[in-house]
């Protein structure tokens, strides 16, 4: 079965941490994406992807760093510079991150700040 | 700037009967449509999407019309069932971001559908 997995679905971050959100896909995508998504809002796109050992920043990637070592593999690190990490957050990839793609999303996973 | 607009935040409707859900946007450049489904905590759903050059694409109860005139794009069920209740994202693309074209999507708020039995 092929699709996006996130890990885990509920993350606790204490003031002054740092936490690293997994994402994995075994759909053989070379595009990855990481969005974030505020209540009330539509998701908004904090770091991309388009092939292995290069990403690109988003709209909003300040607070926020990621790593591409593997075609499988996109993981968030959200910093201690990130002064408003509670939200949702949603990986997501698409076959090359070409033009009218369809990019397809994981099961998202929940950051609560403490 | 909101470039994507979904400005009815929530719809109601009657099993059975069309639900329409609306979406504007403003960047004349975007020239690929797409819908997406989500129930709360759970990623988004790809439902259907349309290029520019259509006014119209259908999927089963699942249609979409885009107006390039108007900038709007609609999504019509027919008919509507409870299990469409959910939350209603348009998105739209591509953008050029410093010569690099790549497929960036720009979302709306979404819009909460509630179908009643």
């Amino acid at each position: 079965d092929g699709g996006i997995t996130q890990s885990p679905k509920y993350l606790f971050r204490k003031e002054g941490q740092n936490v690293t959100l997994s994402c994995e896909q075994n759909l053989n995508h070379d595009a990855m994406y990481w969005y974030r998504q505020d209540p009330g809002q539509g998701l908004r796109l904090i770091y991309y992807s388009q092939i292995v050992n290069d990403f690109q920043k988003g709209d909003i990637a300040e607070g926020y760093s990621v790593s591409r070592e593997k075609k499988e593999s996109f993981p968030l690190t959200v910093t201690s510079a990130q002064k408003n990490p509670t939200a949702f957050y949603l990986c997501a990839s698409s076959i090359a991150g070409g033009l009218q793609e369809t990019q397809y999303f994981g099961p998202g996973t929940r950051l609560l700040v403490l | 700037d909101q470039q994507v607009k979904q400005n009815s935040p929530s719809l109601s409707v009657q099993e059975g009967r069309i639900s329409i859900l609306n979406c504007d946007y403003t960047n004349s450049m975007f020239d690929y449509f797409l819908w997406y489904k989500k129930y709360p905590a759970e990623g988004p759903t790809f439902l259907i999407s349309i290029s520019s050059i259509k006014d119209k694409n259908e999927d089963g109860r699942f249609t979409v019309f885009l107006n390039k005139s108007a900038k709007h794009l609609s999504l019509h069920i027919v008919p509507s069932q409870p299990g469409d209740s959910a939350v209603y994202f348009c998105a739209s693309c591509c953008f050029n971001a410093g010569g690099t074209s790549y497929g960036k999507l720009t979302f709306g708020q979404g819009t909460i559908l509630t179908v009643h039995p």
